[in-house]
């Protein structure tokens, strides 16, 4: 199994800002994966993050609002750009070899 | 990826067996079912996963149909701690790009003293 960590655990910021949430994980993987999990809701894959190459977004997500970077196999980041109170949320990263493992996520309060 | 159907809510009696049922009639052969929970806010966490075999681990049991159409998980004796939302998820094996998964609403689960 893979262990993985996030910072920051929460944090509460002002619209217009940015906030970028770190990602690590105990063992070198391919892959990591973003998920946003807004109040009530499930979990919405954000984006793909593949090391060495660009990040790969679902459909309603974009680079310039959730830019994303995979600088090594073992930690990736992501930016909440501009925030709105519409990006509050629950961020979460994962990974795994073959069994995705998930951090304990970000959650996220925009003002 | 199959789609998944879970009953929205369960209830369940503290020591007693927890069975949660999945449809998935549309999951194809190259397909894994694979079962997470999320407790309260946190991250979900990983239960068990199949591909037709059933399979047991410390945490629970999975029994798939001879079919595959649908599935069972099975917490042998539930505690006040597996209150959580379940979430019964198909993907295809292996380590590529289509390794991404796809949450639906899921079981809310609430294991009653």
């Amino acid at each position: 199994s893979a262990v993985i960590s996030q910072k920051p655990s929460r944090d509460i910021c002002q619209r217009g800002t940015s906030l970028t949430i770190q990602c690590q994980v105990d063992s070198q993987v391919t892959m990591m994966f973003w998920y946003r999990q807004q109040p009530g809701q499930s979990l919405t894959l954000i984006a793909t993050a593949n090391q060495g190459s660009e990040a790969t977004y679902e459909s309603g997500f974009v680079i310039d609002k959730f830019p994303i970077s995979r600088p090594n196999l073992t930690f990736s980041t992501l930016t909440v750009s501009n925030m709105s109170p519409e990006d509050s949320s629950i961020y979460l990263c994962s990974a795994g070899l073959d069994t995705q493992y998930f951090g304990p996520g970000t959650r996220l309060t925009v003002l | 990826d199959a789609k998944t159907t879970q009953p929205p809510s369960m209830d369940c009696a503290e020591g007693r067996a927890a069975n949660l049922p999945c449809n998935h009639s549309t999951i194809s052969g190259n397909e894994y079912v694979y079962w997470y929970r999320q407790i309260h806010s946190q991250g979900p966490q990983y239960i068990i996963h199949g591909l037709k075999n059933n399979e047991t681990n410390e945490m629970a049991s999975l029994i798939i149909t001879e079919d595959r159409k649908s599935s069972t998980l099975i917490l042998p004796h539930a505690t006040l701690r597996d209150t959580a939302v379940y979430y019964c998820i198909v993907r295809v094996a292996g380590r590529g790009s289509n390794y991404k998964l796809t949450f639906g609403k899921g079981t809310l689960l609430t294991v009653n003293p």
